[in-house]
């Protein structure tokens, strides 16, 4: 069974204090790992795809890396909005089907 | 292009009856997908159907059960509704890219609460 553990649950940072999330993962053969930003109340927005290990994607701030057992959000420079719950899922190579992680919550103080 | 579009937003209910909810996918897209996210669970995922075809199916009960149309439009159907499907109920449109994967993007939801 693909599971995913994603760690802190929640993460606390003031503006401009770069920190990193972190996204454990077994999976049947993967065929990708995305990585969503969820706010309150809405859908979860795509961010990137990883496709094998050493990996990096980048996207202002944010910069997604992965290994053969775990993925990083790296986040540089925060700003307040990018306060938002950060969501890891896999991908196995048979089916569509994405198997998330429980998300990490971000919060950056200004 | 439009987003997914999902109807209704929200949903109060009681239990024991049966709701509808319906998705569009984004303009082009043939493969629609469904999660459940609550606060205890997190995202689960439903079905998916393709081509008005269901591909695959989650750990879900017998009362959960999904459609496609011909124009890509999906519905999901929960019948005898618990106070435990209380959820956000979210439609995920697909496109596949040149690496063989595929990107699912979804919808706002729909929040559906049962008294």
């Amino acid at each position: 069974e693909d599971q995913v553990t994603q760690s802190p649950e929640a993460l606390r940072l003031q503006e401009g204090e770069s920190s990193s999330l972190n996204c454990s993962y077994t999976v049947s053969g993967l065929r990708g790992l995305f990585w969503y930003r969820q706010d309150p109340g809405k859908g979860p927005e795509f961010l990137f795809t990883l496709y094998s290990a050493g990996e990096e994607k980048e996207k202002e701030r944010l910069k997604a890396t992965l290994t053969k057992k775990e993925s990083f959000l790296h986040i540089t420079a925060p700003k307040p909005e990018d306060s938002a719950t950060y969501l890891c899922a896999v991908q196995a190579h048979f089916g569509s089907r994405l198997t998330f992680g429980e998300g990490t919550q971000l919060t950056v103080n200004p | 292009k439009a987003g997914v579009t999902q109807t209704p937003r929200y949903l109060i209910k009681t239990r024991g009856q049966q709701v509808t909810l319906s998705c569009s996918p984004i303009s082009g897209h043939r493969s629609v997908s469904w999660y459940q996210q609550t606060p205890g669970q997190g995202l689960q995922f439903l079905f998916e159907y393709f081509s008005e075809t269901q591909r695959n199916k989650g750990n879900f009960p017998g009362r959960f059960s999904g459609r496609q149309f011909s124009n890509s439009r999906s519905e999901m159907n929960v019948s005898t509704l618990e106070l435990g499907d209380s959820a956000l109920y979210l439609c995920a449109s697909t496109v596949w890219s040149e690496l063989g994967t595929d990107t699912q993007y979804f919808g706002p939801g729909t929040r559906l609460t049962v008294l």
